[in-house]
Parts: structure tokens; C-alpha cells; sequence
């Protein structure tokens, strides 16, 4: 079956340079959710669209923003990296058509190292 | 204090033991409790799914659900080597709504 895609999967970026990370949800999923991963810790929500519309915010920074395109992918952007925005990214879909499963499914991540 | 507890462990069970991981969580608005697992910098893999209090099997693992307690609990039985990974619970107030993670319990089962 077909899963949720990231790309790219590894990003080495400098201090204060912006990075863009892409999400291609499952087909047919229409709500899309990010969460940033810090070494040894839990998964932490950023940002969700539901049909190209931001449904929810969580502690994502100002220097971030993300859209969902008419195709569904979303992208992350963000902007003025510091050291501290080195994580795992995850994005994860779902869908909230009547009878679906509702389940977030992940993608494989981005790895993003900030030097 | 976090909105969900589970102990960070580590873990470690000799091959066919039944394990049993356990959360904690403390906003009685959750309603949907998951329990996924992660392979070393890998996306975690939602391995069950609940609504609402009561059990779930499926294949070797079983989730339970206690509302009352706020408590959950996933059980692997006849554990293997390819178990060892880490386990999230996690959960939500509604079916679409941001899933609040606990910080994982890392698990190796030694063959």
C-alpha cells in the first residue's frame, strides 16, 4: 500500500538558512499533519491542514509556515535555521472522509542538521 | 508536568516473554489511544488504534483501555528480536485532532 512520502530525507543547512520540506500524504488523504522529533524525545506537534485549510497550531515557531497545495501535499518552510531546529520532521496523513479509519499514518521523516 | 507518562525503560526480555507497556495520561478528553512503534530514526508505524475504553487484539498484540484509570496498555505476546524498537503511546481528543505522544518505552527482546 502506499504510504506517506518525505522529501528529501536528509538536509544539512547552515545557521540563519531556510529550508523547505515536502509531504505527500497517502492518496485520498486529506488532512495533513507536521511534528518535529528532538534526539530522544516524543514526537511534537507543529502544524495540521485539513483541504488546504490550517486546521491547528501547535509550538511551531514564527520563523516556520507550511501550506497544503490543491494536490494535498504540504510543505514546511522554514526560515532563519538555529542550531536548536535540528530534529527528525514527520509528516503525517489522514482522512476524515465518513467511514475512513481516521488514523495518522507517518512518513519516514526529514532529518534537518543545522551547522 | 507531561499530559501522558510512560516509562522511558529500557527494557530488556529474553525471546517468547510477554511484554507489557504502559501509559498514564492525565486529560480525561482523550478518546482515541494508539499505540505506535519506532525503529531507530524511522517514522513510527501505528500499531493499534482504539476508541474509548475496553480491548483490541490483533495478531500478537493486544491494547487495553481504561477511561476510569487513564490508564492504557499495549501487551506483545511470544515477543521476537524484530519487537525491539521503541513504543509510543499516544493519543487524541478527536478523530482528527493533534495526537499528544508519551515519550516512549525502548524495548529489546534478546534472542
Amino acid at each position: 500500500a502506499a504510504g506517506v512520502i518525505q522529501s528529501p530525507r536528509h538536509l544539512i543547512k547552515e545557521k540563519r538558512e531556510t529550508a523547505t520540506l515536502k509531504c505527500y500524504p497517502i492518496p485520498r488523504h486529506d488532512t495533513v499533519y507536521w511534528y518535529q522529533q528532538g534526539p530522544g524525545q516524543d514526537p511534537q506537534f507543529l502544524i495540521s491542514f485539513y483541504e488546504k485549510m490550517q486546521s491547528d497550531k501547535g509550538s511551531i515557531p514564527d520563523r516556520f509556515s507550511a501550506q497544503q497545495f490543491s494536490d494535498y501535499h504540504s510543505e514546511l518552510n522554514m526560515s532563519s535555521l538555529e542550531l536548536g531546529d535540528s530534529a527528525l520532521y514527520f509528516c503525517a496523513s489522514s482522512s476524515r472522509d465518513w467511514g475512513s479509519s481516521y488514523e495518522q499514518y507517518f512518513g519516514p521523516g526529514t532529518r534537518l542538521t543545522v551547522t | 508536568q507531561k499530559e501522558v507518562e510512560q516509562d522511558p525503560g529500557p527494557l530488556s526480555v529474553p525471546e517468547g516473554a510477554i511484554v507489557s507497556l504502559n501509559c498514564t495520561y492525565s486529560n480525561s478528553a482523550f478518546q482515541y489511544f494508539m499505540w505506535y512503534r519506532q525503529y531507530s530514526r524511522k517514522g513510527p508505524e501505528l500499531l493499534m488504534y482504539t476508541y474509548s475504553s475496553g480491548n483490541k487484539e490483533d495478531g500478537r498484540f493486544t491494547a487495553q483501555v481504561d477511561k476510569s484509570s487513564k490508564y492504557i496498555s499495549l501487551f506483545i505476546r511470544d515477543s521476537q528480536p524484530s519487537d525491539s524498537a521503541t513504543y509510543l503511546c499516544a493519543m487524541s481528543q478527536t478523530s482528527y485532532d493533534k495526537v499528544i505522544f508519551g515519550p516512549g518505552t525502548s524495548l529489546s527482546v534478546i534472542p
